[in-house]
């Protein structure tokens, strides 16, 4: 079964960080760009980042303010979000999801997402 | 960035009922619209991709349409299971924007 399982999140105070990880199960990742997507309480979707297959190609979204990285290791069938400088507004439920091609870019496998709770 | 404005917001409808979701691009992006269904506590569900073409395994009452910047999302005869929430979503180019949501209730 294609599954993507994302862990790491918790409750963390203002100013921390924390390290989210994803690994997939059922198909390999170097074959496919990588993204992580937020659900904030309210709010809708928000993509936050992406990774190409090989790293080559990375892209943060404006708000994040250079406070997040993304990684991948490959052979490790691993994507990675370091989260620094946490906000309360950073609080959501983070994905992770493969893209495909398919005619065009479509992310096509989530995972069921870990829950980021930035609180004092 | 390229905005996607989703219409409605939220709206209820009855099982049975047929409806129209409809998405608007800041600028022309062709057919490169994808459609996901959440449901509270689980992951986005892809329904429809290039504008048009139904993932597989997604009822064929699940239909999409659209080109340039104009994009709908129609639901033919409304089922249960299909009260969620549903976002479009931009794949021409990045940051890979979604439309703001919009969220189906049962009236």
């Amino acid at each position: 079964e294609v599954q993507l399982v994302e862990s790491g999140g918790g409750l963390i105070q203002p100013g921390g960080s924390l390290r989210l990880s994803c690994v997939a199960s059922g198909f390999t990742i170097s074959s496919h760009s990588m993204n992580w997507v937020r659900l904030a309480p309210g709010k809708g979707l928000e993509w936050i980042s992406y990774i190409s297959s090989r790293s080559d190609t990375i892209h943060y979204a404006d708000s994040l303010k250079g406070r997040f990285t993304v990684s991948r290791d490959n052979a490790k069938n691993s994507l990675y979000l370091e989260m620094n400088s946490l906000r309360d507004e950073d609080t959501a439920i983070y994905y992770c999801a493969r893209e495909v091609e398919v005619r065009q870019y479509v992310m096509d496998v989530w995972g069921q997402g870990t829950t980021v709770t930035v609180s004092s | 960035d390229i905005q996607m404005t989703q219409s409605p917001s939220s709206l209820s409808a009855s099982v049975g009922d047929r409806l129209t979701i409809t998405c608007r691009a800041s600028q022309s992006i062709n057919t490169y619209v994808n459609w996901y269904q959440q449901k509270p506590g689980k992951a986005p569900n892809l329904l429809i991709f290039a504008a048009s073409s139904l993932q597989s395994g997604v009822p064929s009452r699940f239909s999409g349409s659209g080109s340039g910047t104009d994009f709908t999302l129609t639901i033919s005869s409304l089922q249960p299971e299909d009260f969620a929430t549903y976002f479009c979503q931009q794949s021409y180019s990045i940051p890979r924007t979604f439309g703001q949501g919009t969220k189906l209730a049962i009236k």
